[in-house]
């Protein structure tokens, strides 16, 4: 069964520098997603992105964000300057059209 | 003071038992639902989906029942298994207008199945 698929498993990185965190979504989704879970809370929307281009972002992805689709099947998020608070779970997630969202196992970053 | 995180229900039964997690939305345009299991250390996985034209949907030993005037959700899982513990977040989504699938999850329930 095609799945979502995340590296690394666990990034750690000092504040202030630059991390990339890389999701190859499931081959026929259009639609590709970022979300962030803060130890112990709900899952949050960061971004959407569609046809090349971010279709909504959340008040979370500020300057310090970008997402990119660099090729026919890896989809990235770019934080510029990590802050300790950007220590989290990252999840991508896609879907085809349909509105299921795949998620995959997540990334663990930990800002020191 | 410094926030440590929400406290999550939690809900602890014996295997065998039928299991009944609970999902309050506040969005009266949200028009799709789904309940995910996460499990520690992994992703959110799907469960079920059901959408605001209906108010119940059967899955494999999932059942998902939705009541929109009070905008409640509910996953019914029958013969709980101890596989089955795990968080579960319900999570909807207002198709349409300029959403393009953002999904907005719920605080999550903890499931603890003994056997």
């Amino acid at each position: 069964e095609p799945e979502v698929t995340q590296t690394p498993s666990h990034q750690v990185t000092q504040m202030g520098q630059e991390v990339i965190l890389r999701c190859v979504p499931i081959s026929n989704h259009l639609y590709f997603y970022w979300y962030r879970q803060i130890l112990g809370q709900k899952v949050e929307f960061l971004v959407s992105f569609y046809n090349n281009e971010i279709s909504e972002k959340s008040e979370i992805f500020d300057d310090q964000f970008s997402v990119e689709r660099p090729d026919g099947s890896n989809f990235t998020l770019k934080i510029r300057s990590t802050k300790l608070e950007d220590s989290a779970m990252y999840f991508c997630a896609s879907k085809e059209g349909t509105d299921t969202q795949y998620f995959g196992p997540g990334t663990r970053l930990t800002v020191l | 003071g410094e926030s440590v995180g929400l406290h999550l229900p939690t809900l602890s039964v014996q295997e065998g038992d039928n299991s009944i997690i609970n999902c309050a939305y506040s969005n009266s345009a949200s028009d799709y639902f789904i309940w995910y299991k996460q499990e520690s250390g992994k992703g959110p996985q799907f469960i079920i989906d059901i959408r605001s034209n209906m108010d119940k949907r059967q899955g494999q030993r999932v059942t998902v029942l939705l009541n929109k005037t009070v905008k409640h959700l509910s996953l019914q899982i029958a013969a709980t298994q101890p596989g089955d513990s795990a968080v579960y977040f319900c999570a909807e989504n207002r198709a349409g207008g300029t959403s393009y699938g953002k999904l907005t999850f719920g605080q999550g329930t903890i499931l603890t199945v003994h056997p």
